[in-house]
């Protein structure tokens, strides 16, 4: 059974331009979620997706944005990046986002903005 | 508001010996749970254990286990037989109650396994 997977594994973005990240949950799993790890503020949630529906949102400026689709795949985006958004972006995937419910985790996607 | 502290920045254990790596939490919610994870210099975080509040057991997997104590709110993971491919990072980490995968994370603690 292949786990959480996050493309592209690295990238390097200038200053200004927007990046997209993408994550294909474990087969079955409709929660995905989306941290940023950097070596400052260690692991922060960003936002969880269900069923295609922003659950949940973390404390991050509009320039993050994320969606779900119709096969649970998630992308997120950061528009105009900054170079403090430099950092390890990590994807969860979990069955139903309900208590009980181990939450699996990607390689992630190691960003840098130059 | 949930917090997870981890109060060892690092530790050091002798290969097949048994380490103790802590954690506290903070929550005014009845219903919760906890994870430990694994992150090696990869960047993958890899799921090792889980313990719900409701859990009458300590949680064990493999070489993994939980001490759960509720009363003093920690859950402090336990390996056993450590070996150098468990030198990484260990994060713990709470679900709150209700539907979410949100999880509050710790500082980590950076494990080293030396022979």
């Amino acid at each position: 059974k292949a786990g959480v997977t996050q493309t592209p594994r690295y990238l390097i973005k200038t200053r200004g331009q927007q990046v997209t990240l993408s994550c294909s949950p474990i087969s079955g799993h409709r929660s995905v979620s989306w941290y940023q790890q950097t070596p400052g503020q260690g692991l922060q949630f960003l936002f969880e997706y269900f069923s295609e529906t922003q659950r949940n949102k973390g404390n991050f400026p509009g320039r993050f944005s994320g969606r779900q689709f119709s096969n649970s795949r998630s992308e997120m985006n950061v528009s105009t990046l900054e170079l403090g958004d430099s950092a390890l972006y990590l994807c969860a995937s979990s069955q139903a986002g309900t208590a009980g419910n181990t939450i699996y985790f990607g390689e992630g996607s190691w960003l840098t903005v130059v | 508001a949930q917090k997870i502290t981890q109060t060892q920045p690092g530790m050091f254990v002798q290969e097949k010996e048994a380490v103790t790596l802590d954690c506290t939490y903070d929550t005014s919610d009845p219903s919760y749970g906890l994870f430990w994870y694994k992150q090696p210099s990869s960047g993958e975080m890899i799921f090792l254990i889980y313990q719900g509040s409701y859990d009458q057991q300590n949680a064990t997997e493999g070489r993994y286990s939980l001490n759960f104590q509720k009363a003093r709110k920690s859950a402090n993971l336990v390996i056993s037989a450590s070996q150098l491919g468990d030198s990484a990072m260990y994060f713990c980490a709470m679900r709150g109650p209700y539907n979410t995968d949100k999880l509050i994370f710790g500082t980590g603690t950076r494990l080293q396994v030396f022979p």
